[in-house]
Parts: structure tokens; C-alpha cells; sequence
């Protein structure tokens, strides 16, 4: 496709479930990108892959939380034993390179989390 | 912590021009300034971005001062369809983006 894919659009989840979010980057772009977004707040950056190298995990918020790209596209935002403040829109974005200056992401419509 | 800072919420009639501040002092010289805007329930989009020189695309100006301690996004000609949350970002020395909390931009006509 043209853009970022996320799925699902939105999730229900009983507290202690675990949940995984999809993301499909656009086609050649090597930089991916999780953000979570609570309501009426900014983005908050969770985790970055960029080709092969490590990835960059400074955001992850707890070891509840963990991601993995394959192949070097597609990526899995999983979270585990999900609470009530999991809550929140998990965003995705991809760009064409990371480490530059000029770095424009481009987002998914990102996944909505009830976590009940 | 947001290098940027930004009004909470801002008016302007569908026709006119919406000029939307952005102040970030703390900026070093060779920090981008990236402007994104949000419509609800929508992923973030890219509109423009700039280091000293003023800026020029389809969809926006970017017009940042001599000494590099603020901006502002001019949307010419705003329409409804302008209504959105307008993040004013900074570019953090390992190239992340750090995103404050936007202005509210509602266009009435």
C-alpha cells in the first residue's frame, strides 16, 4: 500500500490480557517507529528499528512492553499482562532513513487500546 | 521533556490566514524545527520543516527568526478542513522527534 498500515483500528482487552499490534511500514523505508499517545497528549516515543541494527528501546515504559520487526518490515508491538493505564492510541511510522537531520515520518492511523 | 512550546488552542475564520507560534529557545544552531498537524481520530501529518531559512511548500509557510528561538506556521488560506492539533517539534541530538502537546487550531466560518 501507499501509506503505514496498522491493525487492528481498535482493541478491547480485559485487564491481565495480552494484546499485539501490527504495523506495515511503507515499502523501502528501513526506519520504524512506536509512539503511544494518551488522550488530548503528544506523542510519546516507545521504540525505533532501523534496518538491521539494534533496536532502540530507551521508551519502553515497563518489560511488559516489547516489539520485534521481521525481516526488516513488518512490526509487532506486543504487550503483555495489560493494566488500565496501557490505555491509550498506539501509533506507528516509518521513514526513509533516521539518522539525518531531514527525517519526515510518516504515520499509521494508529490502534486504539481499551484495556477494561 | 518538549524542547517547544505552543498556545493551547487557537481560532481563525475559514478565509484567513492562520498564523500559528512556536517558541524553543533551547534549540541548538543545527536542530530542525518539524511541524506536523493531527485531524481527530487520524494519524500525525507531516507539513514542514526548517533550520534557519524561511520555507515554502503546498500546504504551508514556515517562517522561523533570525535568532532561531521561534516560529510560526502560516496557513494562508485556512479551511474546515484545517481544524486540527498543530505540533511544533524538535529534533533531539540522537535525531528523535520530541513532541509537546500542540495547538487546538479550530477553523469556524
Amino acid at each position: 500500500g501507499a501509506g503505514v498500515s496498522q491493525s487492528p483500528s481498535n482493541k478491547v482487552t480485559e485487564k491481565g490480557k495480552d494484546v499485539e499490534l501490527r504495523c506495515d511500514p511503507i515499502s523501502g523505508h528501513t526506519a520504524l517507529y512506536w509512539y503511544r499517545q494518551s488522550l488530548g497528549q503528544g506523542l510519546e516515543f516507545l521504540i525505533y528499528f532501523q534496518g538491521n541494527s539494534a533496536p532502540d528501546k530507551s521508551g519502553l515504559p515497563s518489560d511488559r512492553f516489547s516489539a520485534e520487526r521481521t525481516g526488516g518490515s513488518v512490526s509487532t508491538l506486543t504487550i503483555q499482562r495489560t493494566q488500565q493505564e496501557d490505555s491509550a492510541v498506539y501509533l506507528c511510522a516509518s521513514s526513509l532513513v533516521r539518522r539525518e537531520a531531514k527525517n519526515i515520518q510518516y504515520f499509521g492511523a494508529g490502534t486504539r487500546l481499551s484495556v477494561l | 521533556d518538549a524542547k517547544t512550546t505552543q498556545p493551547p488552542s487557537m481560532d481563525c475564520a475559514e478565509g484567513r490566514a492562520a498564523n500559528l507560534p512556536c517558541n524553543h529557545s533551547t534549540i541548538s544552531g543545527n536542530e530542525y524545527v518539524y511541524w506536523y498537524r493531527q485531524i481527530h481520530s487520524q494519524g500525525p501529518q507531516y507539513i514542514i520543516h526548517g533550520l534557519k531559512n524561511n520555507e515554502t511548500n503546498e500546504m504551508a509557510s514556515l517562517i522561523i527568526t533570525e535568532d532561531r528561538k521561534s516560529s510560526t506556521l502560516i496557513l494562508p488560506h485556512a479551511t474546515l478542513r484545517d481544524t486540527a492539533v498543530y505540533y511544533c517539534i524538535a529534533m533531539d541530538s540522537n535525531y528523535q522527534l520530541i513532541w509537546g502537546a500542540g495547538t487546538k487550531l479550530i477553523i469556524k466560518p
